[in-house]
């Protein structure tokens, strides 16, 4: 089956050490994005992919980066993770044609631990 | 800017009953609908969507949705729960042209036995 696959699912880090978490995916969508999700609550856009271009969203922090080197990989760099950053981080994908951007296919999830 | 309402943070349902979780949005133009469930722990997965057409969709699990442009509502339904349908909802909205989805804050669905 067609699928977003994310790796690891739980990761555990410490304070200040980096971290990079990996998303893939066999849709072969042009879309590929980011989330955070904090306890109870609804998850937050980090950043997206158009291909491979680059979407920041404003108020994303500058501790977190993203890579995508393929169509089938994107992966999310946390410089120097506090506390804060403790969540559930969500990879997902879309498809986009002429400008409509289709519905959202989600990974898993890794739920990231910062000691 | 668009947004999304669910006036509902806890909702519990006995087995077997039937369910609506409400939903509404502000959007000044032709919205794009999505409805996705998550179980804890898990990523999100996606129930059912309205683009254009039909305003009552079938989704999967046996859920349904009616847009109501009047309203600016797009609730979920379900006629019959499932003990296995305990999870949390989450209604969202996206751009006709854009990619961002803009979720509510979710619904929490306890069914008891």
């Amino acid at each position: 089956d067609a699928m977003v696959i994310q790796n690891p699912r739980y990761q555990v880090t410490q304070f200040g050490k980096p971290v990079t978490l990996s998303c893939s995916q066999t849709l072969n969508h042009n879309v590929m994005y980011w989330y955070q999700q904090k306890s109870s609550q609804a998850p937050k856009l980090l950043f997206h992919y158009y291909d491979k271009d680059f979407n920041n969203e404003a108020d994303t922090p500058d501790n977190f980066q993203s890579r995508r080197p393929n169509t089938s990989f994107c992966f999310l760099d946390i410089r120097s993770p506090g506390l804060g950053d403790a969540a559930m981080y969500l990879c997902a994908t879309s498809r986009e044609e002429a400008g409509i951007s289709y519905e959202q296919y989600f990974g898993p999830g890794t739920r990231l631990t910062v000691t | 800017a668009q947004s999304v309402t669910q006036p509902d943070i806890h909702i519990t349902v006995s087995e077997g009953a039937s369910l609506e979780l409400r939903c509404n949005y502000s959007y000044g133009a032709t919205p794009y609908l999505f409805w996705y469930v998550q179980s804890p722990g898990q990523g999100l997965q996606l129930l059912l969507k309205y683009f254009s057409g039909d305003t009552l969709v079938q989704g999967i699990k046996g859920f349904e949705a009616e847009f109501k442009r009047s309203q600016s509502s797009f609730n979920l339904r379900k006629p019959s729960v499932h003990w296995s349908d305990a999870a949390e909802y989450f209604c969202a909205v996206g751009m006709e042209y854009g990619n961002k989805l803009v979720f509510g804050a979710g619904t929490i669905l306890r069914v008891k036995s």
